[in-house]
């Protein structure tokens, strides 16, 4: 069974700042894929951004990139230019290909972007 | 293009008895996955629908059922209610064709067990 670790329960920066949020997780699998999902108080699970495990190129969606490392098993997330709405709950996923058993979260991160 | 709904937003229950939660996925997805989100954890996979069928299920009771609809609409019943079964359940939709499968949320339904 995968297992994916969150270590940082919470974090708060200021606005405009660069913040890292860290996510580790196990599998014996070698196709898979690792996702970040931002839920705000609305609690609508959003989704930030996707890796494809076969690929080496971290994954980008404009402020927002992923450090993968898959000898270490680790999948952090970069917030750029932090905003006042990136305020949020954000969970790292893992997902087999397929996707038939489902995503496996983490605990989550409460990501404070103070003004 | 309509994304995943829920429904009821709310429900309040008691112990022991049953309740239904609803699910409309987003338009073109054929692929329904129920989690159940206790308050300041993860969500937990608790089953997959896909074809009208259960295609995969975590780690839950037999409680908990089931049903996707030829529309691709899905229903989560859980029976005998039991406090530790208050949380935000989730629905997920996805399509089954991409290797993918990226899942997307609806809003999720609130269910309080007294």
């Amino acid at each position: 069974a995968q297992t994916v670790t969150q270590s940082q329960p919470e974090m708060s920066v200021q606005e405009a700042e660069t913040v890292t949020l860290s996510c580790t997780y196990d599998t014996s699998e070698n196709n898979y894929y690792l996702f970040w999902y931002k839920q705000p108080p609305s609690r609508q699970m959003i989704l930030v951004i996707r890796q494809e495990a076969y690929k080496q190129q971290n994954a980008t969606e404009n402020r927002f990139s992923v450090n993968f490392q898959k000898a270490a098993k680790s999948f952090s997330l970069k917030i750029s230019d932090s905003q006042l709405g990136d305020t949020a709950m954000y969970f790292c996923a893992f997902m087999n290909r397929g996707g038939a058993d489902g995503l496996t979260f983490g605990k989550g991160t409460h990501l404070i972007i103070q003004p | 293009d309509a994304g995943v709904t829920q429904s009821p937003t709310h429900l309040i229950k008691t112990r022991g008895q049953q309740v239904t939660l609803r699910c409309s996925p987003k338009s073109g997805h054929d692929t329904v996955s129920w989690y159940q989100q206790a308050l300041g954890q993860g969500p937990q996979f608790i089953f997959q629908y896909y074809e009208e069928e259960e295609r995969q299920r975590g780690n839950f009771p037999d409680r908990f059922s089931g049903h996707q609809f030829p529309n691709y609409s899905s229903e989560l019943n859980v029976n005998a209610l039991l406090l530790g079964d208050s949380a935000l359940y989730l629905c997920a939709s996805s399509l089954a064709l991409l290797a993918t499968d990226t899942q997307y949320f609806g809003p999720g339904t609130r269910l309080t067990v007294l």
